[in-house]
């Protein structure tokens, strides 16, 4: 069954605190992406990688970074913590295929709250 | 760019009856088309997708969409619902350019009481 996990359901940090988010997959799978979901705006990608060390920016990467040093994951950063990136975050993986496009498969999630 | 337009926030329905949940795209290339399932507190579930081939897909839980390529459409339809539907829906496309980016639409929840 496959499976991708994230470190934390909930996090509650300050504004200001450096933050770590941290998502595994354990299917090989080449390609990871960091989303955040709002209410009435659904899913916006943040940042996605297609290998190791390798990434590029999705539609919302202001304020974020990301880091994938290893293939199975990928890390969001949030270098300094604002009470508007409050919000739940989704990491998804996907294999690299012929015709380029495959499911992607999504963690539990993560409901970070900034005080 | 292309975007996904999903109009109903919320279908209220009744156990047993059907339902249709609307989704629209715009794009000028060929587009991939999913249907994600989110159960509260969890992450998104692939449904169903199109990539190519037969325009009506079936998806899990008895769940179906068809593609219509003129109206640039992807509604997803259940013929009878149950209250374990209860959950949000979310459209999806993704560019026929080689990058697995999706592009979400914001999502319609589907409400079944007994």
């Amino acid at each position: 069954d496959v499976k991708v996990t994230q470190s934390s359901r909930y996090l509650v940090k300050r504004t200001g605190e450096k933050v770590f988010l941290e998502c595994v997959q354990d299917m090989d799978h080449e390609n990871m992406f960091w989303y955040r979901q709002d209410p009435g705006l659904g899913l916006r990608l943040i940042y996605f990688s297609y290998d190791v060390k390798m990434k590029e920016k999705g539609d919302i990467p202001e304020g974020y970074s990301v880091s994938r040093e290893k293939k199975e994951r990928f890390s969001l950063i949030l270098e300094s913590a604002s009470t508007n990136q409050t919000s739940m975050y989704l990491c998804a993986s996907s294999s690299q295929t012929p015709m380029g496009v495959d499911t992607q498969y999504f963690g539990p999630g993560t409901r970070l709250t900034v005080l | 760019a292309q975007s996904v337009t999903q109009l109903d926030s919320q279908v209220p329905v009744f156990e047993e009856a059907p339902v249709e949940l609307r989704c629209n795209y715009s794009s000028s290339v060929s587009v991939y088309l999913f249907w994600y399932v989110q159960y509260p507190n969890q992450g998104l579930q692939l449904l169903l997708k199109y990539l190519s081939g037969s325009t009506l897909v079936k998806g899990i839980n008895g769940f179906e969409a068809e593609f219509n390529k003129s109206q640039t459409s992807f509604h997803l339809r259940k013929p009878s619902v149950h209250i374990s539907d209860t959950a949000e829906y979310f459209c999806a496309v993704s560019l026929d350019t080689g990058f697995q980016k999706l592009v979400f639409g914001t999502g319609t929840r589907l409400l079944v009481s007994p």
